[in-house]
């Protein structure tokens, strides 16, 4: 059966920090891959997401970054972390096109 | 505008009781659409997905129901259990060249015993 894991599963950062979240899935070829961030009390706002290695797609200009340097390895990433980068990011993965959508477990980023 | 729009914004019930949630969507080329369901802090689980052929659709006590034509989803809950509370998110995918998914902002459901 497919999983998906994404960790750290918390973090707290100070303002300007770097940024990791890593995301892998298993028991799948060439998912399509997701990150998503979903603010408090807010609904999920797609970042990046890739339909290959090396092929990223950004939804919304900001100081994120999205890699995929594996076929089943999502990492999103910043080298400066802004306040408002605060939230619950979400990595998620689906095969072909109108196929139901699996979300990890997320990671909660607090920036201080 | 691909859009979701989902009704009410948050809901409480007392345990046993029935509940509706609506959604409202305007998504061009339409393909599917989704109920997943989202606790505090966890990751949003899918509990439903519709086509454009099917009206009505069940999951144990969940029931899911489309209506194209109008472009209205509901998702009916029937005799709630405190482990309901959750939000309900509705969710539709759009198939135009680069495939979508279009999330409503969710209905936050409180169950109280």
């Amino acid at each position: 059966s497919q999983t998906i894991h994404q960790w750290p599963a918390t973090l707290v950062q100070p303002v300007g920090s770097p940024l990791s979240l890593e995301c892998t899935v298993e028991g799948t070829s060439n998912p399509n891959l997701y990150w998503y961030r979903q603010a408090a009390g807010r609904g999920l706002q797609l970042l990046f997401y890739s339909v290959g290695i090396g092929q990223i797609s950004s939804e919304v200009p900001q100081n994120l970054s999205a890699s995929r340097p594996q076929d089943r390895q999502f990492i999103l990433s910043s080298k400066k972390l802004l306040l408002s980068d605060s939230g619950f990011y979400l990595c998620a993965w689906s095969v072909g096109t109108g196929n139901t959508i699996y979300f990890g477990e997320g990671s909660w980023l607090t920036v201080v | 505008k691909n859009q979701v729009e989902q009704s009410p914004q948050s809901l409480i019930i007392l345990e046993g009781k029935n509940c509706t949630l609506q959604c409202n969507y305007t998504v061009s080329p339409f393909s599917n659409l989704r109920w997943y369901k989202q606790d505090t802090g966890r990751g949003p689980v899918s509990l439903t997905i519709m086509t454009f052929s099917e009206n009505t659709k069940s999951n144990g006590r969940y029931t899911a129901t489309l209506d194209a034509d109008t472009k209205q989803s509901s998702l009916h809950i029937t005799a709630s259990q405190l482990s309901d509370s959750a939000s309900y998110i509705c969710v539709v995918s759009a198939s135009s060249g680069t495939y979508k998914y279009i999330f409503g902002t969710g209905t936050r459901l409180k169950v109280l015993a």
